[in-house]
């Protein structure tokens, strides 16, 4: 079955760091192109960032230089280190994936909450 | 950037009527988009790929139409399942953008 498990979220103090994790099962993720996707509170959804699976890498400009992407291929797990948190940061964060042909995301993981709060 | 304008961001309907949501590009995106359905708490669901093709699994009541920078959802009869939040997505940049959504509502 094909599955994507995130975790690491919680609640962290603004200027903080947090890596999230995105465990997949039953595909290849070095072979994939993998998103980061989240949604504040009552907000709509916001693409975060995309690895390829040759690699290249693309962030939004609200996080750019701020987050990194990158992928270990050994544990088939996506992650998203977030550095110099911001409140605005605060969002429930998704993996996603397309497969085969269909590009457009068709796998999401459950989600996991990002609090920036003192 | 290119930037996608859904509408309307709600609207009020019964079930059995026919239910339509639209996006616009601010570019050309050639058939480059994707409509999600998403309920409170979840992850959102993948409806319709490459503006008309209909995700596997997904009823026929959902289809997609258009091309360029104009594109419909439409939900032919509306099923209780169906009050949710819509969302359109362009695929075609190498980071996409989601339009900003539209709930639909019970009348």
């Amino acid at each position: 079955e094909v599955q994507l498990v995130e975790t690491g979220g919680g609640l962290i103090q603004p200027g903080g760091s947090l890596r999230l994790s995105c465990a997949a099962s039953g595909f290849t993720v070095s072979s994939n192109y993998m998103s980061w996707v989240r949604q504040a509170p009552g907000k709509g959804l916001e693409w975060v960032s995309v690895i390829y699976s040759g690699g290249s890498t693309y962030y939004a400009d609200s996080v750019k230089g701020r987050f990194t992407i990158s992928r270990d291929n050994s544990k088939n797990t996506l992650y998203l280190q977030m550095n110099s948190l911001r409140a605005e940061d605060t969002a429930v964060y998704y993996c996603a994936t397309g497969l085969g042909t269909v590009v457009t995301p068709s796998v999401w993981g459950q989600g996991t909450l990002v609090t920036v709060s003192s | 950037a290119i930037q996608m304008t859904q509408s309307p961001s709600s609207l009020s309907a019964s079930v059995g009527d026919r239910v339509t949501i639209t996006c616009r590009a601010s570019q050309g995106i050639r058939n480059d988009l994707g409509w999600y359905q998403q309920k409170p708490g979840k992850a959102p669901k993948l409806l319709i790929y490459a503006a008309s093709s209909l995700q596997s699994g997904v009823p026929s009541r959902f289809s997609g139409s258009g091309s360029g920078t104009d594109f419909t959802l439409t939900i032919s009869s509306l099923q209780p399942e169906d009050f949710a939040t819509y969302y359109c997505l362009q695929d075609y940049n190498y980071l996409g953008t989601f339009g900003q959504g539209t709930k639909v509502e019970i009348k």
